[in-house]
């Protein structure tokens, strides 16, 4: 069974450019999370999803960040303008309930430079 | 505000010897304990989770213990093996289904 796929799995971009990453999440999993991971930090929530519905979407810098899940299934975060702090690794995640956090996908590594 | 602190951020460990890493939190809203490892290039895999009505729970070579009372909770690798090495993350969630992650521990295992 495929895991979590995400792509791209690196993306360069200058900054004020906009980005967007794709994330499937495992079949089934009615639970998809998105995640981003700072250099030597743990990973923090931006947005969860049960099914197509934002259930938290607290964290999510909404002035430039938006996510849509169409369908809930796979899921699309963007970033426009990208920041310079915006630079990280975006992980995406997914489980068959909101209880459990078990798989992620490899992540996105974003610099914006 | 760190909602989980872990320590230490770095640890070396012979291999054969145990790895201990250590987790405290404050929310007593916290309910599931789960930990992560992680290898370069690669999302945190889930290790071993625990609830907090045991104080131990074991899986293979890792064992977690959890102290309620002191809010704390550690991950112990015993036979720490070169294949470990990697980054370990505690986390906690809370009863809202909100998962908090620690800071993460890079461990590395001398052959």
């Amino acid at each position: 069974e495929a895991g979590v796929v995400q792509s791209p799995r690196y993306k360069i971009i200058e900054k004020k450019q906009p980005v967007a990453f794709w994330c499937n999440p495992i079949s089934g999993h009615n639970t998809l999370y998105w995640y981003r991971q700072n250099l030597g930090q743990g990973p923090e929530l931006l947005i969860r999803y049960e099914n197509e519905e934002a259930v938290d979407d607290s964290q999510l810098p909404k002035d430039r960040f938006s996510a849509e899940r169409l369908k809930g299934v796979d899921s699309t975060l963007k970033i426009q303008p990208a920041e310079l702090g915006d630079s990280a690794v975006y992980l995406c995640a997914s489980s068959l309930d909101p209880g459990t956090l078990g798989y992620f996908g490899p992540g996105t590594r974003l610099t914006v430079l | 505000q760190q909602q989980v602190k872990q320590s230490p951020q770095s640890l070396i460990v012979q291999k054969g010897g145990i790895s201990i890493i250590n987790c405290a939190y404050e929310n007593t809203a916290f309910d599931y304990f789960p930990w992560y490892q992680q290898f370069p290039g690669k999302g945190p895999a889930l290790l071993i989770a625990i609830r907090p009505d045991v104080s131990e729970k074991k899986e293979g070579r890792f064992t977690i213990s959890f102290n309620k009372s002191a809010k704390q909770f550690s991950l112990h690798i015993m036979d720490s093996q070169p294949g470990d090495s990697a980054t370990y993350f505690c986390a906690a969630q809370n009863t809202g289904n909100q998962f908090y992650f620690g800071t993460g521990t890079s461990l590395t295992v001398i052959p």
